[in-house]
């Protein structure tokens, strides 16, 4: 099994829809959950932390359920700059972060 | 916003030649980290960086592989003798603390493309 997984996607959304996609981790004893978001051939760029009650930033909220090991992200009123591979990402208690594959979202007019 | 700084932003390199990818940190973190990503594939984590030495290292990282601190500011990864499975993208990362339960994030530098031809 993965330890990190995504559905690759693409999620197509009309502009102004919302979207929501989840990431399942089998490492049980991970402990900081966060979204990164990649733009082709660049850099992940943090979007959010995870926290266990869960958490909105503006139009973006993040939920975790430890007891089913999952991880989603909901994007209301998608724009045209959404467009991206959105990155589900997990630590452990050392340093290391891993990555899921991405989940690519393409917003279209 | 203070932001993570790697040179070359492409670094073509003959096989088994050395190569060796730079990386300005953000001031005042303290942890530093090499990523990379294969075209086409998933960010996999190479190694861990405080206090002067590796805090933690993947299968991947290898003999083949070094990273230094070698003044204040610069924290560098090193190839020895590149292959051709090394082209990917090199990414550097820091953060401010490391270990155990902190969410405090890692903030990314946008990358070096290396090709090994």
């Amino acid at each position: 099994r993965k330890e990190v997984e995504q559905d690759p996607g693409p999620f197509n959304v009309p502009e102004g829809a919302t979207v929501a996609f989840n990431c399942t981790y089998s490492n049980s004893a991970s402990q900081s959950f966060f979204w990164y978001r990649q733009d082709c051939r660049k850099e992940p760029k943090l979007l959010m932390s995870v926290y266990s009650s869960g958490n909105e930033d503006g139009r973006f909220t993040a939920q975790l359920n430890r007891a089913s090991q999952y991880i989603s992200l909901l994007i209301r009123d998608s724009k045209l700059s959404d467009s991206a591979t959105y990155l589900c990402v997990v630590k452990a208690a050392g340093n290391k972060l891993t990555f899921g594959g991405g989940t690519r979202v393409l917003v279209k007019p | 916003e203070p932001e993570v700084t790697q040179t070359p932003s492409h670094q073509v390199t003959q096989m088994g030649q050395e190569v060796i990818l730079r990386c300005v940190p953000i001031s005042n973190h303290l942890y530093f980290y090499w990523y990379r990503q294969i075209l086409g594939q998933k960010v996999e984590f190479l190694v861990s960086f405080y206090n002067n030495e590796i805090s933690e290292k993947s299968e991947i990282f290898d003999d083949q592989f070094s990273v230094e601190r070698p003044d204040g500011s610069n924290f560098t990864l090193k190839i020895r003798s590149t292959k051709l499975e090394d082209s990917a993208m090199y990414f550097c990362a820091s953060s401010v603390q490391g270990h155990g339960l902190s969410n405090q994030p890692q903030h990314f530098g946008d990358g070096t493309r290396l090709s090994i031809l």
